[in-house]
C-alpha cells in the first residue's frame, strides 16, 4: 500500500478557498484517477490521467481541475471550494498493459477527507 | 449510457447464511466487471474480476449477459465478510462504480 500516498489525509476549509489534494505513486503506473465517495452515490470519477500532461474529465468534473507534470504525481484542485464538495477523495492508479489479460485493476490510496464549512 | 446498479444499500445476514449481493450493468460492448471491497479502516481493494473466473475468500461472481448481471455470492457468510462492496464496470480504462452495498454479517 505504500506505493500510493495521498496528502493531506484530512482537511477542513471554508467556502471559497482553494484546495489542492496530492496523489503520489511509486509504481510507475500510467493511469491515475481521482474519485469522490459519497453515501448513496458510491465512487464517482472526477478526472483521470493516462500519461504526463494527458488528462480527461470524468462524470463529476465541474469545479475541479487536475494536473500531472510527472508520472508519479497527480494533483486535484478545487479552485473555490463549496460545501457540496465535502467528501472523501480517493486516488487510484492502474496500468492495464501489465494487468491480467489487460484487465484494468485499480490500486487505491487511503483517501483524503475534505470538509468545506 | 454505461451504468452499474446495486439495488441494496444494506444487506444483513446471520453467520453461516448464504449471501448474494446484486449487481446489474448497462453497457453496449463486451463488459469487464469487477467487485471491490472496503473493510473497516482499510483501503478499497479488488475482490475479484470476472475475466479470471476465480473464487476469492469463498466469493464467486458469474457474468450473465442475458440478464446483464454480475451478482456476488458466497454460500456461508462469515463475520469478517462485513464490509462495503462495490461492483464496477470498465469503460475504456475508466471504472464506473455502483453505489455500493454494505454487508453486515451478524453472529
Amino acid at each position: 500500500d505504500a506505493g500510493i500516498t495521498q496528502s493531506p489525509r484530512h482537511k477542513v476549509t471554508e467556502t471559497g478557498t482553494p484546495v489542492t489534494l496530492r496523489c503520489h505513486q511509486t509504481e510507475n503506473h500510467r493511469y491515475m484517477y481521482w474519485y469522490r465517495q459519497d453515501p448513496g452515490h458510491g465512487l464517482r470519477l472526477i478526472h483521470y490521467s493516462y500519461g504526463v500532461k494527458d488528462t480527461d474529465k470524468g462524470e463529476v468534473s465541474d469545479g475541479y481541475s487536475v494536473s500531472r507534470s510527472k508520472t508519479e504525481d497527480f494533483l486535484l484542485t478545487l479552485e473555490s471550494a463549496t460545501s457540496s464538495q465535502t467528501s472523501v477523495y480517493f486516488c487510484a492508479i492502474s496500468d492495464p498493459d501489465r494487468g491480467y489479460a489487460g484487465a484494468n485493476v485499480l490500486t487505491f490510496g487511503a483517501g483524503s477527507r475534505l470538509t468545506v464549512l | 449510457a454505461q451504468r452499474v446498479t446495486q439495488p441494496e444499500k444494506l444487506l444483513s445476514v446471520f453467520k453461516g447464511a448464504p449471501v448474494e449481493l446484486k449487481c446489474n450493468y448497462s453497457y453496449s460492448g463486451s463488459p469487464e466487471l469487477f467487485w471491490y471491497v472496503q473493510y473497516s479502516r482499510q483501503r478499497l481493494q479488488l475482490l475479484l474480476r470476472h475475466i479470471s473466473r476465480e473464487s476469492i475468500k469463498g466469493f464467486t461472481a458469474d457474468l450473465n449477459k442475458g440478464e446483464t448481471s454480475f451478482h456476488l455470492k458466497k454460500p456461508f457468510a462469515q463475520e469478517e465478510d462485513s464490509a462495503m462492496y462495490y461492483c464496477a464496470l470498465d469503460s475504456s480504462y475508466k471504472l464506473i462504480f455502483g453505489s455500493g452495498t454494505r454487508l453486515l454479517v451478524r453472529p
